[in-house]
């Protein structure tokens, strides 16, 4: 079974604060994709990266997919209580199948 | 407006009594999939469609069925449902496999 572990599962922390969530695997993807989740919501694409060492930014987040594209990582700069939210990643798999496995979360609070 | 929509929302049922929950899209998308999202565990990929009479198994199949007869709907079905199924079921649909994946907003199931 492949797995892609996330971390930290829960993080809160103050206003103001930068953070960055890690997704790591032993699988390479074909892309990674991470969401963010919202109590009674399904999942909301943010960024989807392709190419290994790729880094795209949307405002305040970065996000990063490893050079061997096993892995990625989130970092919010400035964290605003707008950002709370549980963040996923699901990485994408092509070889003998067409399936995405997501990471475990991390439930975050930013706190005014 | 573009969208998946799943029923039911909620459903509580007993243990053996067969049930189906309808996912259907309006985007004309190919790729379809379903996944439960369960405390600690993350979303798990349940099955996935590629195209019309085409899918396949993710992570999770075991008691459930699918069928994609028409593009726009994917249902899943539990044949004899069982409490170790009891969970947050998410439907979700891509233009491509690789492509940002559009979430329904959930059915929670309880099996007793």
């Amino acid at each position: 079974t492949q797995l892609l572990e996330q971390s930290p599962q829960f993080l809160s922390i103050q206003e103001g604060e930068n953070l960055t969530v890690y997704c790591n695997s032993s699988s390479v993807f074909s892309s990674l994709q991470w969401y963010r989740q919202e109590p009674g919501e399904g999942p909301v694409l943010l960024v989807t990266v392709v190419t290994g060492g790729e880094v795209k930014k949307l405002k305040r987040l970065t996000f990063q997919f490893g050079d061997a594209r096993k892995d990625s990582s989130l970092h919010i700069t400035a964290a605003q209580p707008g950002d709370t939210g549980l963040y996923l990643c699901a990485g994408f798999i092509t070889s003998g199948t067409y399936k995405y496995i997501f990471g475990t979360g991390t439930r975050l609070k930013v706190l005014a | 407006e573009a969208q998946v929509t799943q029923n039911p929302r909620y459903l509580i049922t007993v243990t053996g009594k067969k049930l189906t929950v309808t996912c259907s899209q309006n985007m004309n998308h190919e790729y379809m999939s379903w996944y439960r999202q369960d405390p600690g565990l993350g979303l798990r990929q349940i099955y996935y469609s590629m195209n019309v009479e085409v899918t396949d198994k993710g992570d999770v199949p075991e008691g459930y069925k699918v069928s994609r007869k028409e593009k726009r709907n994917f249902p899943l079905i539990l044949e004899s449902p069982s409490p170790n199924q009891t969970s947050l079921y998410f439907c979700a649909s891509s233009p491509t496999p690789n492509q940002p994946q559009h979430f329904g907003d959930g059915t929670r199931l309880s099996i007793l």
